[in-house]
Parts: structure tokens; C-alpha cells; sequence
């Protein structure tokens, strides 16, 4: 079982769409992140978590300690938003990431 | 602008050929981080050094190697012992200490493909 899950693996939407999507993890945490990473490669962070809600313009991430579960949703989605999400979680100085879910966005 | 570059972009390995791959930072960040990505599959840490002239391997180090002579730079080699090399590679960077933001800031990453 990995530390870190996400669902859906894949997940495509039409435009305009309210996107979420989960993470999972098994391990005590200091702080969550959700990154996401470009058709090219390179990879931003988004959030970084340790308790409740963020949101950041049309990107919203909540997290819940007791259950180890964290979200991110996207409102008024966009073929821009198309990428992949990776959770990842800070477990002493390293960091444990998710597999990531592949979001395409369709016009 | 601050932030961390990576070279070359794509790589090619022969057979029984070591290869680096080359990571700076001019972000003044003391903890750097070397990650393989394969599909469909999380990043795993390779090598990560929290100051100069130290590192620690990570949970695949076996076929790699990695120098911190500065703190700008970290490169990683991937010698001949690494027999799926074919990866992207991503190097990341991130303060360390009581106030730092656990912010990793990662590179655009290497493609490497063995010919």
C-alpha cells in the first residue's frame, strides 16, 4: 500500500466543470502540498497545508487531519487547468509524493 | 530571477556510459533534492543534502551519485551500475531551519532516454 494515494488517476471534465480531487495518506504529516505539473515538466506548488482550508483564486484545498485526507477542488474550470496534480506530504525533512491525478480539461 | 535551473533539458545515454545532469540554484536555499519520475508513479527521492559537502541517500540510490562542493549546486550522475535509467529527473530546492515555509521549488527537469 503506498503512503500517499490520489483518485481518480485520470480524470477529464468539460469546461466549466467543478473538479475535485482526493488525497489520501497513511503517514503522521507535518504539512500537505499540492503541486502541479505542466505538459512540459515543470512543476509549481499550489498550497501547502497543515489544517483546514486555502483557497486561491479559482483553487480551493482543504485538508482533515483525523481522517489523513485532503482535497482539491477547481471551480469554473478551464482547458488551462489541464495537468497533473500531485499531493505530496512532509514526513520529518523529506517528502512523500502521491502518483498523481491527470486532469484534461476539454473546451 | 530567482530560481533553479536544470541542463541539459533531454539526454541520451550509451550503454556502460555514466551521465550528470546538472542543477543550480541561486535561490540561497541550504537543502537540495534529486527525484526520478516514472509513469504512473510518485516522485521518488534519489540523493538530498541539507548543507554543503554532506548528503544522504535517498530510496533509490543504488547507480547514482551526487557531489555538494557548493551550495548552488548539486549534480547527479548516473553511472553505468543504473540499468533503467530512462526517467525524468527532477531536482528540487527548499530552506531549511524553525521558519522555513517546507516550500520545495523544483526545476523544469531532464528527460533521459538510453540509446
Amino acid at each position: 500500500k503506498n503512503e500517499v494515494e490520489q483518485s481518480p488517476q485520470n480524470l477529464t471534465a468539460q469546461e466549466g466543470e467543478f473538479i475535485t480531487i482526493n488525497c489520501s495518506y497513511s503517514v503522521g504529516i507535518s504539512a500537505l502540498h499540492w503541486l502541479q505539473q505542466h505538459p512540459g515538466g515543470g512543476i509549481v506548488s499550489l498550497f501547502m497545508l497543515s489544517s483546514g482550508k486555502k483557497k486561491h483564486g479559482r483553487l480551493i484545498a482543504t485538508i482533515n487531519i483525523q481522517e489523513k485526507h485532503s482535497s482539491l477542488h477547481i471551480t469554473a474550470s478551464h482547458p488551462r487547468d489541464s495537468a497533473v496534480y500531485i499531493c505530496a506530504v512532509r514526513n520529518g525533512q523529506n517528502f512523500v509524493f502521491g502518483p498523481g491525478t491527470r486532469l484534461s480539461v476539454l473546451p | 530571477d530567482g530560481g533553479i535551473t536544470q541542463s541539459p533539458k533531454y539526454l541520451f545515454r550509451k550503454e556502460g556510459q555514466n551521465v550528470t545532469l546538472s542543477c543550480e540554484q541561486n535561490l540561497n536555499h541550504d537543502a537540495m533534492y534529486w527525484y526520478r519520475q516514472d509513469p504512473g508513479q510518485g516522485l521518488r527521492l534519489i540523493y538530498y543534502s541539507q548543507i554543503v559537502n554532506d548528503f544522504q541517500k535517498g530510496d533509490i540510490a543504488e547507480g547514482y551519485s551526487v557531489s555538494r562542493e557548493k551550495k548552488e549546486s548539486f549534480p547527479l550522475t548516473v553511472t553505468s551500475a543504473q540499468k533503467n535509467p530512462t526517467a525524468f529527473y527532477l531536482c528540487a530546492s527548499s530552506p531549511v531551519g524553525v521558519l522555513a515555509k517546507n516550500i520545495q521549488y523544483f526545476g523544469a527537469g531532464t528527460r533521459l532516454s538510453v540509446l
